[in-house]
């Protein structure tokens, strides 16, 4: 059995660019959701995707979206980046359409310049 | 507004001792309460977690204890040795579905040899 994975770690964009993140869900969970940590701040929920589909959101702009593939992996994408995206973004997977028994990849670090 | 509200922000513990982190929430819609520590670097992993029908969950020297009548939830941390020091978050989601994990902001936990 495998855990979270994320990629890059670590990534520095300049203020304006687009950034996609990648993870690796958990063997066997099917649901995976994204979450943005700022430095000495509990994680944020960005939002779940289920078999595929968004299916819950949290309090972020249009301009972060993502996309699950059929073997349950993700990808983060945000556009026009601000400086305030810079932090760490962190994968969880789980089996089911809730947050129950999340597991969480290392994260990216994100740094916008 | 914040749902999960944690405190102390910061707690220094003999080794041996009781770690005690308290957290409240406001949401009467939340039905999983799990607890996750982070090192320096690495995601949340996940600790121990309950749900409202019981008052009490135990694994090994980590306990959580819920009061559902004053929507608090506490972790202790039995027996505190050096490597539990780290930065602990209290979390909530809802039985609605989606809703994601909303995260307390954290205590950052050192245990003194």
């Amino acid at each position: 059995e495998t855990g979270v994975t994320q990629s890059p770690t670590h990534l520095i964009k300049t203020r304006g660019q687009q950034v996609t993140l990648r993870c690796s869900s958990q063997s066997g969970h099917n649901t995976v959701s994204w979450y943005q940590q700022a430095l000495g701040q509990g994680p944020q929920f960005i939002f779940q995707y289920y078999r595929e589909e968004e299916n819950g959101r949290g309090n972020f702009p249009p301009r972060f979206s993502g996309l699950q593939f059929p073997n349950y992996s993700s990808e983060l994408n945000v556009n026009a980046l601000e400086l305030d995206d810079s932090a760490l973004y962190l994968c969880a997977s789980s089996l089911g359409t809730r947050a129950t028994e999340a597991f969480f990849g290392q994260g990216t670090r994100l740094t916008v310049v | 507004q914040q749902q999960v509200k944690q405190s102390p922000q910061s707690l220094i513990v003999q080794k041996g001792g009781i770690s005690i982190i308290n957290c409240a929430y406001e949401n009467t819609a939340f039905d999983y309460f799990p607890w996750y520590q982070q090192f320096p670097g690495k995601g949340p992993a996940l600790l121990i977690a309950i749900r409202p029908d019981v008052s009490e969950k135990k694994e090994g020297r980590f306990t959580i204890s819920f009061n559902k009548s004053a929507k608090q939830f506490s972790l202790h941390i039995m027996d505190s040795q050096p490597g539990d020091s780290a930065t602990y978050f209290c979390a909530a989601t809802s039985g609605g579905g989606a809703d994601g994990l909303t995260f307390g902001k954290g205590t950052h936990l050192i245990i003194q040899p």
